[in-house]
């Protein structure tokens, strides 16, 4: 059961166009939403991360949006670039801190984002 | 500042074959996670280790175990390798327990099982 679905595996976008990645979840309980790149040959990066108490958070070229009453998000890449080439991994956690619950991140699937010159 | 390394970066084993992976955190990490990542999929929460005791655990049997020492260096140990524990295996620092932090990840460890 993938409680975390990022339905698109691949995606190619023209430099300086906008990038948009989805990623959907099922598990309401989710409270906390993380999007790592990952190039290859090596672990994957942080990028932006949004609370649920939020519907936007924004960094630089970067922005995610969350919708939870459809459970959903996205990331915006604008404008894109060639080095944004990587796979993207959207991933959510659970739990607080005062719960005392381990860390733990559900990831999906990813999608290969591609940006043309 | 030094980030998190793991070591070997590539490792051949036999079905069968036990295998131990290592992990140093990020300076000042006290957390220590360890995820599998299949090929074509995304990684998948092994556990979590937290002043040296197992604190969180994903959907992985026992064989599967690890350690956490002082120094917050971490091992992750496979015991009777399976074909279907081909994977890369990751490891990911974070500054204390919770959630909403950053988990810093190092470039894995990629196992194959013959």
């Amino acid at each position: 059961d993938q409680q975390v679905k990022q339905n698109s595996p691949s995606l190619s976008v023209q430099e300086g166009r906008i990038s948009i990645l989805n990623c959907d979840y099922t598990n309401s309980m989710f409270d906390y939403f993380l999007w790592y790149k990952k190039y290859p040959a090596e672990g994957p990066t942080f990028l932006i991360s949004i609370s649920s108490i939020k519907d936007k958070n924004e960094d630089g070229r970067f922005t995610v949006f969350l919708n939870k009453s459809a459970k959903h998000l996205s990331l915006h890449i604008v404008p894109s670039q060639p080095g944004d080439s990587a796979v993207y991994f959207c991933a959510a956690s659970q739990g607080g801190i005062s719960s005392g619950s381990a860390r733990q991140l559900t990831f999906g699937s990813g999608t290969q984002l591609t940006v043309l010159p | 500042e030094t980030g998190v390394t793991q070591s070997p970066t590539h490792l051949i084993k036999t079905r069968g074959q036990q295998v131990t992976l290592r992990c140093s955190s990020q300076s000042g990490h006290n957390t220590v996670s360890w995820y599998q990542q299949a090929l074509g999929q995304g990684p998948q929460f092994i556990f979590q280790y937290y002043r040296e005791e197992e604190n969180g655990r994903g959907n992985f049997p026992p064989r599967f175990s690890g350690l956490q020492f002082p120094n917050y260096s971490s091992e992750l140990n496979v015991n009777a390798l399976e074909l279907d524990d081909s994977a890369l295996y990751l490891c990911a620092s974070s500054p204390r327990q919770g959630i909403g932090e950053k988990l810093f990840f190092g470039s894995g460890t990629q196992l194959s099982v013959l």
